[in-house]
């Protein structure tokens, strides 16, 4: 299995403009979550889906951030307009069952400027 | 509500030495627990976990970690480290008895002294 895969690993972009953000989870797990990583908040759950349908998503910021799973093989998680604040790493992870542990992707480290 | 603290953001052991890494919870009900390590420009990866049963778990690379409900702890320790483990290690917790958020402490920065 390739485990969970994100892309792109890097993202330098200015601030207002569109970002997109990528992730393919591992086969079979029902689970998908988004998380964000900063020195600052440590990791913060963004959102999760189970089954493509989205549960929680009382972590994602404000409007400006937006997140799908079109089918049970992918899901993008969406910034318009960027800003310099949203600059941090953000995590895909994805879970086979509800208590089952996490298997989270290389992360796309995102830079806003 | 649930919450982890991991007692020191960064830990400096020598090569060969004990590793000790200390987390405490808080939890309304019985808790899944949670070790996971981050090496640089990488995702989190599951080092152990403490469900159900014995106490004492084992995990992958020499780890292990003690589930002590009286103390609320589940410690991370290691009998001689290696240069290898230098990386950030997160402790977290879940509810056992019905699914919330995973709940990551803030994360203790390992290095390895040779």
């Amino acid at each position: 299995d390739a485990g969970v895969i994100q892309s792109p690993r890097h993202e330098v972009t200015e601030m207002g403009q569109e970002v997109t953000l990528r992730c393919k989870p591992i086969s079979g797990h029902d689970y998908l979550f988004w998380y964000r990583q900063t020195m600052m908040r440590g990791l913060e759950l963004l959102i999760y889906f189970n089954n493509n349908v989205p549960i929680d998503d009382s972590g994602m910021p404000e409007d400006r951030f937006s997140a799908k799973m079109p089918n049970a093989s992918f899901s993008t998680l969406k910034i318009q307009p960027s800003e310099p604040r949203d600059s941090a790493v953000y995590f895909c992870a994805s879970s086979f069952k509800l208590d089952s542990p996490l298997h989270f992707g290389n992360g796309t480290r995102l830079t806003v400027t | 509500a649930q919450s982890v603290t991991q007692l020191g953001s960064h830990v400096s052991v020598s090569e060969g030495a004990l590793v000790l890494l200390r987390c405490n919870y808080s939890s309304s009900v019985p808790p899944y627990l949670f070790w996971y390590v981050q090496y640089p420009n990488q995702g989190l990866q599951l080092l152990l976990k403490y469900t159900t049963g014995a106490t004492l778990v084992k995990g992958i690379n020499g780890f292990e970690a003690e589930f002590k409900k009286s103390e609320t702890s589940f410690h991370l320790t290691k009998p001689s480290a290696h240069m290898s483990d230098a990386a950030e290690y997160f402790c977290a917790v879940t509810k056992k008895t019905s699914y919330d958020k995973v709940i990551f402490g803030p994360g203790t920065s390992l290095s390895v002294i040779p």
